[in-house]
């Protein structure tokens, strides 16, 4: 039961362009939404994350958005840089339960 | 500031064999986490230590599994036997102390690599 879905298991971007992943969920009780980026033989580095009382939250070139009706939310990178090839995971929480549930990732490729 | 170290990077064993692992999470940081990344897959929970104490253990199979938190700053996993489908990365991550319910982001190390053959 995949409560968190990252459908896209890799991504291709052109540097300078818009990179967007997208993540859906299926949990209603979910009200915080986070990003964690990986690079290879390292752990899960946190990027952005989001409240469920916003739908919009702005960090640099970074920025995430939630759609609480559709259960859906993207990562936008903008631009892209080569620095962005990473995999980026998607993960979410509800009130007072602690436990992260993560999505499967996607893998950015940005390319030159 | 340091980060979260773990130890081996890497961990090669036969199944049915024995094997552990260690983690000194960031210094001042009461929560601790282990966490099981099968290849494909995000990270899944193992067990959740606030100090020394198990604050979740729900996804550990515990006849096989078994972790510690001594004094609250290093832990151990320890897996006994492993089996085929234990090849993972085992990730540890920390957090600062403000209570479980709170929305602060988690700290990893860079995991250890298991492959059981």
């Amino acid at each position: 039961d995949q409560q968190v879905k990252q459908n896209s298991p890799s991504l291709s971007v052109q540097e300078g362009r818009i990179s967007i992943l997208n993540c859906d969920y299926t949990n209603s009780m979910f009200d915080y939404f986070l990003w964690y980026k990986k690079y290879p033989a390292e752990g899960p580095t946190f990027l952005i994350s989001i409240s469920s009382i916003k739908d919009k939250n702005e960090d640099g070139r970074f920025t995430v958005f939630l759609n609480k009706s559709a259960k859906h939310l993207s990562l936008h990178i903008v631009p892209s840089q080569p620095g962005d090839s990473a995999v980026y995971f998607c993960a979410a929480k509800s009130g007072s339960n602690y436990q992260l549930i993560w999505g499967a990732g996607t893998k950015l490729i940005i390319k030159p | 500031e340091a980060g979260v170290a773990q130890s081996p990077r890497y961990k090669i064993i036969e199944k049915r064999q024995s094997v552990a692992f260690w983690c000194n999470p960031i210094s001042g940081h009461a929560t601790l986490y282990w966490y099981q990344q099968i290849l494909g897959q995000g990270p899944k929970l193992l067990i959740q230590f606030q100090n020394n104490g198990v604050v979740d253990d729900s996804q550990l199979p515990k006849d096989r599994f078994s972790a510690e938190r001594l004094k609250g700053v290093d832990s151990t996993l320890k897996i006994q036997p492993a089996k085929l489908e234990d090849s993972a990365v085992y990730l540890c991550a920390s957090s600062p102390l403000r209570g479980i319910s709170t929305n602060e982001k988690l700290f990893f190390g860079s995991g250890t690599q298991l492959s059981v053959l």
